[in-house]
């Protein structure tokens, strides 16, 4: 069945440090693939998404590209804020599949 | 703010006792997908109603069922809960009922079984 792997947390950042969370999945056919993001005592937000290979999905300055050569979906930020401290889960929705299957979730803290 | 209400946002309730968990997806949303979010098992999809019929069930106990009223809006019942019961349950909306979409979350209703 379908399957998402992502990174183990927690990260600790310093503020403007680069943020990078890998991402990887197994699918049956061409999913689409998600980053959604979980602030403290909330639900979860679509980050920002990608329907085919080689899209690039991308929202607060936020980026992720769809690599299907490496079944890729690895997250990335520039600069990251105190603000982006939360947990990350990468997701996947199948061509077939009813659901979103998620990663086991990223918590990442940036500290001033 | 995502559009998907789930009410109440906390329970606490005793081991043995039953719950029901409410939930109003998107506007123009037939689909309706109910998570458990536990520390040890991350998120978990229980199952999915799309306009009113069940269209798929995930690791939901015997104990649980759902139901999706004509006006769209879906509850989760929880029975002789346990106190691994405890966690977070969110519900997610679609438009779709199946193939490559993505679902917009509530907020979540925080299960304590004391």
């Amino acid at each position: 069945g379908d399957s998402v792997t992502q990174m183990e947390g927690p990260v600790t950042l310093s503020e403007e440090a680069f943020l990078t969370i890998n991402c990887t999945y197994t699918a049956t056919g061409y999913p689409s693939l998600f980053w959604y993001v979980q602030y403290p005592g909330e639900g979860l937000q679509l980050l920002l998404k990608a329907t085919k290979a080689d899209d690039k999905g991308s929202n607060k300055g936020f980026e992720a590209t769809y690599r299907k050569e490496t079944t890729s979906f690895h997250l990335e930020k520039g600069s990251v804020q105190v603000s982006d401290s939360a947990v990350y889960f990468c997701a996947l929705s199948g061509a077939a599949g009813n659901k979103l299957t998620f990663g086991g979730g990223t918590r990442v803290l940036v500290k001033p | 703010d995502s559009g998907v209400t789930q009410t109440p946002k906390h329970l606490i309730t005793a081991t043995g006792q039953r719950v029901t968990l409410r939930c109003s997806p998107r506007s123009g949303d037939l689909s309706v997908y109910w998570y458990q979010q536990s520390l040890d098992q991350g998120l978990q999809f229980l199952i999915q109603y799309y306009n009113g019929e069940e269209r798929a069930k995930g690791n939901i106990l015997e104990r649980f069922s759902a139901q999706q009223f004509p006006d769209l809006h879906s509850e989760l019942n929880l029975s002789s809960l346990e106190l691994g019961d405890s966690a977070l349950y969110f519900c997610a909306s679609s438009f779709r009922d199946r193939g490559r979409t993505e679902a917009f979350f509530g907020q979540g209703t925080r299960l304590t079984v004391v």
